[in-house]
């Protein structure tokens, strides 16, 4: 089945500065991935997504890419704010069973002033 | 829209025990996964249903099972519950099946095995 594998699982960063995750996927099927963003004690969040036939994607600060032959996708976010600070989780599903998220193990930002 | 509701939020059960976990997934919506949260094992796909039917369960024991009714909430229920089955049960709800639809994320039922 699907292996997500994310990293790094810890990320300090100074305010304005930018921040980078990474995941790698198992499967050349997987053809959705999203990333959720989950404060403490709240639910996750989608905050991107990117389908396979994308290379990349950007909404404000936030922007994703996709390297289908490299089967990795990383998660940029740049000028960040303490409010960024959260756990940050990448998934990967495909089309037979997209309802099945796999997730990552999840990276915990913290944006220092 | 109202979101994805789950009930209850909270639940503390002895070991043996077992649980019925609700949730009501987004007006219009008719796609329901469901996930379990622990800090060792993280987010893991328990499953998911659509038009009343599984169609894909993850590597969970048969102590776990899930049911879809006809205006798509779903429950999920635990028999002879064990310790390790502490954890954070999120269900998250999409539009349909097989479109790559956003899954919203219901804010889960905190489950604690005693």
């Amino acid at each position: 089945g699907e292996n997500v594998e994310q990293h790094p699982s810890t990320l300090s960063v100074q305010e304005g500065d930018s921040a980078v995750i990474k995941c790698t996927y198992s499967d050349s099927a997987s053809n959705y991935f999203p990333w959720y963003k989950q404060e403490l004690g709240k639910r996750p969040q989608l905050i991107i997504d990117i389908r396979s036939n994308v290379g990349e994607k950007k909404d404000q600060r936030i922007a994703v890419t996709l390297n289908k032959t490299a089967k990795h996708f990383s998660l940029h976010i740049t000028e960040t704010q303490p409010e960024d600070s959260a756990v940050y989780f990448c998934a990967a599903s495909k089309t037979d069973s997209w309802g099945k998220l796999q997730f990552g193990a999840g990276t915990q930002v913290v944006v220092t002033p | 829209k109202a979101g994805v509701t789950q009930t209850p939020r909270y639940l503390i059960k002895t070991r043996g025990q077992q649980v019925t976990l609700s949730c009501s997934p987004i007006s219009g919506h008719r796609s329901v996964s469901w996930y379990q949260q622990t800090p060792g094992q993280g987010l893991q796909f328990l499953f998911e249903y659509f038009s009343e039917t599984q169609r894909n369960k993850g590597n969970f024991p048969g102590r776990f099972s899930g049911r879809q009714f006809s205006n798509s909430r779903s429950e999920m229920n635990v028999s002879t519950l064990e310790l390790g089955d502490s954890a954070l049960y999120l269900c998250a709800s999409s539009l349909d099946w097989g479109a790559t639809d956003t899954q919203y994320f219901g804010p889960g039922t905190r489950l604690t095995v005693l």
